[in-house]
């Protein structure tokens, strides 16, 4: 398979936990990548791999994997964290494809 | 600090062909650990990978795509292009260029799209 499947919507109260998941076949055999995508810009990484942060992302972001299954964890949700977020790997076929999924728009209450 | 830059028209007619270039500065294109890829957001929708290619030139496409998708790079210039013909009003979309890298990392493998250029909107409309 080659799609990744996120859920459309998840909402957090301020300060709180919440976690988005992604769901593929893909990620049996790759990390998923993270990103964060505010209106009006572009995507940015802010997880990949088992859970690594780039410089500048806050460490209440982070990230794990079991299976099929990856998810992004946002310890303490801030609301500059509303946002869209997509997951995204290498497709499993191994031709060099990359998929994303339909992404997760988060909104803190 | 590595940026990516995209350039084109903003508006392309329908069964024309679309036409952007990305221009990489702060970094080389031409280095071995690194892909160059395109990815599309129509209005209000998600993203979707278009197409990558290596700095010897070696290409990757979406199947989706790939019947009307060209992704070029020449390193004199440190740039890579995409063209996208036969475009209908469904190609509308921000167009984004990105540095891809796949390796190990965490013990598995990983592919990542580290850096990313601000996107730039092309309508297909007549």
């Amino acid at each position: 398979s080659s799609e990744l499947t996120q859920d459309p919507a998840v909402s957090v109260a301020l300060g709180q936990t919440v976690r988005i998941t992604c769901q593929g076949d893909s990620l049996r055999s790759y990390y998923a990548s993270w990103y964060q995508q505010k209106p009006g810009q572009a995507p940015v990484l802010v997880i990949y791999g088992k859970n690594n942060r780039p410089s500048g992302i806050p460490d209440r972001f982070s990230g794990s994997s079991s299976g099929n299954t990856a998810s992004l964890t946002i310890t303490g949700a801030q609301a500059e964290d509303e946002a869209d977020y997509y997951c995204n790997s290498r497709d499993s076929s191994g031709n060099h494809h990359v998929v994303f999924g339909g992404g997760t728009k988060l909104t803190v209450l | 600090q590595l940026q990516l830059q995209e350039s084109g028209p903003g508006l392309v007619k329908p069964s024309e062909t679309l036409s952007l270039t990305c221009t990489v500065s702060g970094g080389s294109i031409s280095s071995s650990s690194y892909y160059w890829g395109w990815i599309r957001q129509p209005p209000g929708k998600g993203l979707e990978w278009i197409g990558s290619i290596y700095y010897s030139g070696s290409t990757y496409y979406n199947p989706s795509l790939k019947s009307r998708v060209t992704i070029s790079v020449d390193t004199s210039k440190n740039q890579f292009s995409l063209k996208l013909s036969s475009v209908t009003a469904a190609d509308t979309a921000v167009y984004y260029c990105a540095r891809e890298w796949e390796g190990y990392c965490s013990g598995g493998s990983c592919q990542i799209f580290d850096y990313w250029g601000q996107g730039t909107l092309v309508t297909v409309s007549s």
